[in-house]
């Protein structure tokens, strides 16, 4: 697996408080990205980086904002979790640099389970 | 934006059959086309993929095959067995930027 990490694995919350989600990697790519996976919808895109400071929203991104002040980190942060926002995050992240298939994979984090009660 | 659909949600095989899964998607920019595998609590990793200038692409078992015309995709596994059994993603590259969209899911059962 490429080298990234994700903290917590699970969380369990209450509706209204803040949650940060992080994500680490070491393969010094230069984009990552927020998906969320609900039953049903697959794979979400919350927000993605396509450089230090440098972000974007995706399909769902309300209720979210990221922040990459660090080529290695990407943060997700609930302002005020709802339980709307239960679901398993994954992280991901992809080189720049276009490869001999003129497109670069995406490398997926082990994930994080959150519960907002 | 990008929309993609996929079809069957649930497949089950018998051990030693083929199974197909097919996608759709909306935007006729779309030039990057990935599957992905999810086995259960695992994070998804990608199995094969096709571009929009390829028709078909092969690796041992698993073949991809692109249709442009109709904006369709579809990925076919042949001789199954029982570790094929996971959730299967299909997603198209958005027009802009590195983002993928994705399919729903298939869920693939190989039975013994």
């Amino acid at each position: 697996d490429a080298g990234i990490t994700q903290s917590p694995r699970h969380k369990v919350t209450e509706t209204g408080t803040p949650v940060t989600l992080r994500c680490h990697q070491t393969e010094n790519h230069r984009y990552m990205y927020w998906y969320r996976q609900d039953p049903g919808h697959g794979l979400r895109l919350i927000h993605y980086s396509y450089g230090v400071k440098d972000t974007d929203k995706g399909e769902v991104s309300d209720g979210y904002s990221v922040s990459r002040s660090k080529t290695e980190d990407f943060l997700l942060t609930l302002e005020s979790a709802t339980s709307s926002q239960t679901s398993v995050y994954f992280c991901a992240i992809s080189e720049s640099k276009v490869s001999l298939a003129g497109y670069n994979e995406q490398f997926f984090g082990p994930g994080t389970r959150l519960t907002v009660l | 934006g990008e929309n993609v659909e996929q079809h069957p949600s649930t497949l089950s095989v018998q051990e030693g059959d083929s199974a197909v899964i097919k996608c759709t998607y909306s935007d006729s920019a779309s030039n990057y086309f990935p599957w992905y595998k999810q086995e259960l609590g695992k994070r998804p990793q990608l199995i094969i993929d096709i571009r929009s200038n390829v028709g078909e692409k092969k690796d041992q078992r698993i073949a991809v095959t692109l249709n442009k015309t109709a904006k369709h995709f579809s990925l076919h596994i042949t001789e199954t067995q029982p570790e094929d059994s996971a959730v299967y993603f299909c997603a198209a590259r958005w027009e802009y930027g590195n983002k993928l969209v994705f399919g729903a899911g298939t869920i693939l059962r190989v039975k013994s």
